[in-house]
């Protein structure tokens, strides 16, 4: 089992949708965790860390479910430019960090 | 500030030989990391180092060697490239411990034929 599992998607949504990711991680150790977003051919940015009460950055909303061991991120009024791939991210501690595979988001016009 | 560079950007290799790819990061951090990205198999991590002059295995360390003389330096070696390790590499740094942001590298395309 992998530690740390996305839906690799692609999800194709229309501009102005909200579109939810899920992402779960076989650890229940793990203690920290983050959203990236990687362009195409491009290297992984951060796009947010995930805590505890769940966090929101404008159009973004993080959320830990600690009891089902998933992390989501929901964006509203997709543009076309949130179109990229999606990393999750799970730290347990040194040496037990884990991303994702990543989904794939296309906002279409 | 450049950030996170990597040298050289692309590359290709021939079965057997050697390189080493090049990490600089100019934001004093003290966590540098090394990944390799391939399709569906996401980030994984090769190497890491805590600080300079010190470095330890990551999920896939076969086949690498690194070294961290100098703290905003990372290097990655391959002594004999295998057709395995075509991949893109990227390499990253955090200022702290592994909770920190990671800042990433443009990355490595390596080819090996």
């Amino acid at each position: 089992r992998k530690e740390v599992e996305q839906d690799p998607g692609p999800f194709n949504v229309p501009e102005g949708a909200t579109v939810a990711f899920n992402c779960t991680y076989s650890n229940s150790a793990s203690q920290s965790f983050f959203w990236y977003r990687q362009d195409c051919r491009k290297e992984p940015k951060l796009l947010m860390s995930v805590y505890s009460s769940g966090n929101e950055d404008g159009r973004f909303t993080a959320q830990l479910n600690r009891a089902s061991q998933y992390i989501s991120l929901l964006i509203r009024d997709s543009k076309l430019s949130d179109s990229a791939t999606y990393l999750c991210v799970a730290v347990t501690g040194a040496n037990n960090l884990f991303f994702g595979t990543g989904t794939r988001l296309t906002v279409i016009p | 500030n450049a950030g996170v560079t990597q040298t050289p950007k692309f590359r290709v290799l021939k079965t057997g030989q050697s390189m080493t790819l090049l990490c600089a990061q100019d934001m004093n951090h003290e966590y540098m990391y090394w990944y390799r990205q391939d399709p569906g198999m996401g980030l994984r991590l090769i190497h890491y180092s805590v600080g300079e002059g010190t470095t330890a295995k990551g999920e896939v360390p076969d086949g690498y060697n690194v070294s961290r003389l100098k703290k905003q330096n990372f290097l990655l070696g391959l002594e004999s490239a295998a057709p395995s390790q075509t991949s893109v590499y990227f390499c990253a740094s955090s200022y702290s411990s592994w909770t920190y942001e990671q800042y990433f590298g443009p990355g490595t395309r390596l080819t090996v034929t």
